[in-house]
């Protein structure tokens, strides 16, 4: 079964410092993989997603996240952090085959300090 | 479009009461998600179903049942309301063919004291 695991349940940045979720994922396969945000009292939106063969997925709210197969790895980066970036940040596994669903992490609140 | 639907926003119960929410989406896609979300724990899927007419038990689907009424409405019910069911419930779609993220209502908040 498909697993994903979040490192840091709780990440402190001050504004304009560098963003760096981790995010790792078991699979024998390579699976699709997405980084969602949720603001206070809100869904789930999604920032970006890796579903072909570009490693390097740009999203929006200038994130990004690196596939690294040989690590397992999905990792959010943000060059530099913004007040409005504060949120719950989510990682989610999906296989590229079969009827298995959607599965998160725990999830990994950033706070931002002015 | 409206994307997905979930109705009501807000629910308190009382032990014991049972409920159904609702959930409606309007992008044709196959499958459909129930997860609750709860502080420290992300979100748990509930039930889905892969497709029209099947369904299947996520990670904790004791205490719930639910309903593919067709290919838009995925309901779930809570027959005998428990605290422990105290959550915010999120529904979700995904067109499974075109391997797309999945997209999510906002929310339902049910409270069982």
């Amino acid at each position: 079964a498909q697993s994903v695991t979040q490192l840091g349940s709780h990440v402190s940045v001050s504004e304009g410092a560098l963003v760096l979720l981790r995010c790792n994922y078991s699979s024998s396969v390579p699976p699709y993989l997405f980084w969602y945000v949720q603001y206070p009292n809100q869904g789930l939106q999604l920032l970006l997603k890796y579903t072909s063969a570009a490693t390097l997925v740009k999203g929006i709210n200038g994130f990004e996240a690196e596939f690294k197969k040989s690590e397992t790895s999905f990792h959010l980066t943000k060059p530099s952090a913004h007040m409005s970036d504060a949120a719950e940040y989510f990682c989610a596994v999906i296989s590229r085959s079969g009827n298995t669903p959607l599965v998160f992490g725990k999830g990994t609140r950033l706070s931002v300090i002015a | 479009n409206a994307g997905v639907t979930q109705t009501p926003k807000f629910q308190v119960l009382k032990t014991g009461q049972s409920m159904t929410l609702q959930c409606a989406q309007d992008m044709n896609h196959n499958s459909m998600y129930w997860y609750r979300q709860d502080p420290g724990m992300g979100l748990r899927l509930i039930y889905y179903s892969a497709s029209e007419g099947t369904t299947d038990k996520g990670e904790v689907p004791n205490g719930y049942n639910v309903s593919r009424l067709n290919k838009r409405e995925f309901s779930l019910r809570l027959e005998s309301a428990a605290p422990s069911q105290t959550s915010v419930y999120f529904c979700a779609s995904r067109d499974r063919s075109l391997n797309t993220e999945a997209f999510f209502g906002q929310g339902t908040r049910l409270t069982v004291v």
